[in-house]
């Protein structure tokens, strides 16, 4: 059965810093992995699907990286800043399965 | 600028009344998903479907929880009747695909009390 797991369950750094957050999974038989935004009381805002046979995508400044051997993907976030704040979700797809597999999501505070 | 819509956004009700939340997937979409959020599950999903057709509703309890596509413009959740239990936050998402590993659009939520 499929896990996903995202340390750190809070993380609080001043404005500018880069950060990157992190998504563990059990399964390496995935089919993509995406990391979303869930702003307090929002909806959740996907902000890049990467599929299985990629190792990264970029958006402006965030880059996604997936390895799926190691069962992880990492969220990088260049020059935070206070509008960053929020909290982000990492889901993952299975290849038998259509069903996302979500984390618990870190929430992230950037301080101006 | 397209996106999925959700009403009503906020209801409170009473615990055994009925309650009907309502979903506009993106205009051209066809996948709709239907998830619960939670403090202590997080985000769970209820129910899942593809052109119309439902293809998994494993997730939703089926004595009190009923999903349906009228037409391919909305989505309906009805519990009936609803529970304190049943309070959290209920989205809607749609996505253009053909197995589900598209990328999701979410709705606002619902936000449901049941005293």
């Amino acid at each position: 059965k499929q896990e996903v797991t995202q340390i750190p369950a809070a993380l609080s750094v001043p404005e500018g810093e880069n950060l990157v957050l992190n998504c563990s999974f059990t399964d390496s038989a995935i089919y993509n992995l995406q990391w979303f935004r869930q702003d307090p009381g929002k909806g959740l805002t996907s902000l890049l699907l990467i599929q299985s046979s990629q190792r990264e995508q970029t958006s402006g400044r965030l880059n996604a990286s997936l390895d799926k051997s190691s069962g992880r993907s990492t969220l990088y976030i260049a020059a935070s800043q206070p509008g960053d704040s929020a909290t982000y979700l990492c889901a993952v797809r299975g290849n038998s399965n259509y069903q996302l597999i979500w984390g618990a999501g870190t929430k992230l505070i950037i301080k101006p | 600028d397209a996106r999925v819509t959700q009403t009503p956004r906020h209801k409170v009700t009473e615990m055994g009344q009925e309650v009907t939340m309502r979903c506009q997937p993106i205009l051209g979409h066809n996948t709709v998903f239907w998830y619960r959020q939670t403090m202590m599950q997080g985000l769970e999903l209820l129910a899942y479907f593809r052109n119309r057709a439902p293809l998994d509703d494993s997730g939703m309890p089926k004595d009190r929880f009923s999903a349906e596509m009228p037409d391919a413009t909305l989505a309906t959740l009805k519990i009936q009747p609803s529970e304190p239990r049943d309070s959290a936050v209920y989205f809607c998402a749609s996505g253009l695909g053909a197995g589900g590993g598209e990328t999701q659009y979410f709705g606002p939520g619902t936000r449901l009390l049941v005293l």
